[in-house]
């Protein structure tokens, strides 16, 4: 079956860090996202991308990148970790067919902590 | 930009009907979503309902949308214990540069007691 897989599910690292929290998916879909999701802010989208070598920042996209290199693939990299950026990261995919529905299909999410 | 409001929680009693209510202010959405999320998953696709239409039953489920006063609701009917989770409210843009991005609102934390 298709689906969208996210590693490491956890992950625990050190201020100053570079870190990259990988995205994968099976179904072929054209668009991806990154978000955090922190107590009381809900879900913040960090950057997406709608295609290969296509990215775009989100509204809390500093200190993060990305990069897409193929259709299955969208991997975050936090530069230079710091403890503002413990949080609970979700990727997501779309299947961006234009006149669809736009619907999003999320990972079960990578628990990052930086001490 | 697009603002999506939802309240925080909500408690019902199981075999109760559950409302969850949102409100948004994008006029020119057309899309609107509900997604669930338990506790350590991801977020799940419940339904969503094109913005041309103003009600959606899927099961146990029923969307309405009034696009007037940009209000979203939720019923659970029969809601059981495995309901108990955060819901949230989305939605797409109907066109531009954040064609096909979703704007979720903080999410409705439901607890369902026996």
């Amino acid at each position: 079956d298709a689906e969208i897989t996210q590693s490491p599910r956890h992950k625990i690292t050190e201020t100053g860090r570079q870190v990259t929290l990988a995205c994968h998916q099976t179904w072929n879909h054209n668009n991806m996202f990154w978000y955090r999701q922190d107590l009381g802010h809900g879900l913040r989208l960090i950057h997406y991308s709608y295609g290969v070598q296509d990215t775009n920042k989100g509204e809390v996209s500093d200190g993060y990148s990305v990069s897409r290199s193929n259709t299955e693939d969208l991997p975050l990299t936090l530069e230079s970790a710091a403890s503002s950026q413990t949080s609970v990261y979700f990727c997501a995919s779309s299947p961006g067919i234009a006149g669809g529905s736009y619907e999003q299909y999320f990972g079960p999410g990578t628990r990052l902590t930086v001490t | 930009g697009e603002d999506v409001e939802q309240s925080l929680f909500l408690s019902v009693r199981e075999g109760d009907s559950s409302v969850i209510n949102c409100t948004y202010t994008d006029s020119s959405s057309t899309y609107l979503y509900w997604y669930k999320q338990e506790p350590g998953a991801g977020l799940q696709l419940l339904t969503y309902i094109f913005s041309n239409m103003d009600m959606k039953q899927d099961q146990r489920l029923t969307v309405l949308l009034n696009k007037k006063d940009k209000h979203l609701s939720l019923r659970i009917a029969d809601t059981q214990t495995g309901d108990s989770a955060i819901y949230f409210c989305a939605e797409t843009p109907g066109g531009g540069s954040t064609l096909g991005r979703l704007y979720f609102g903080r999410g409705t934390q439901l607890t369902v007691w026996p």
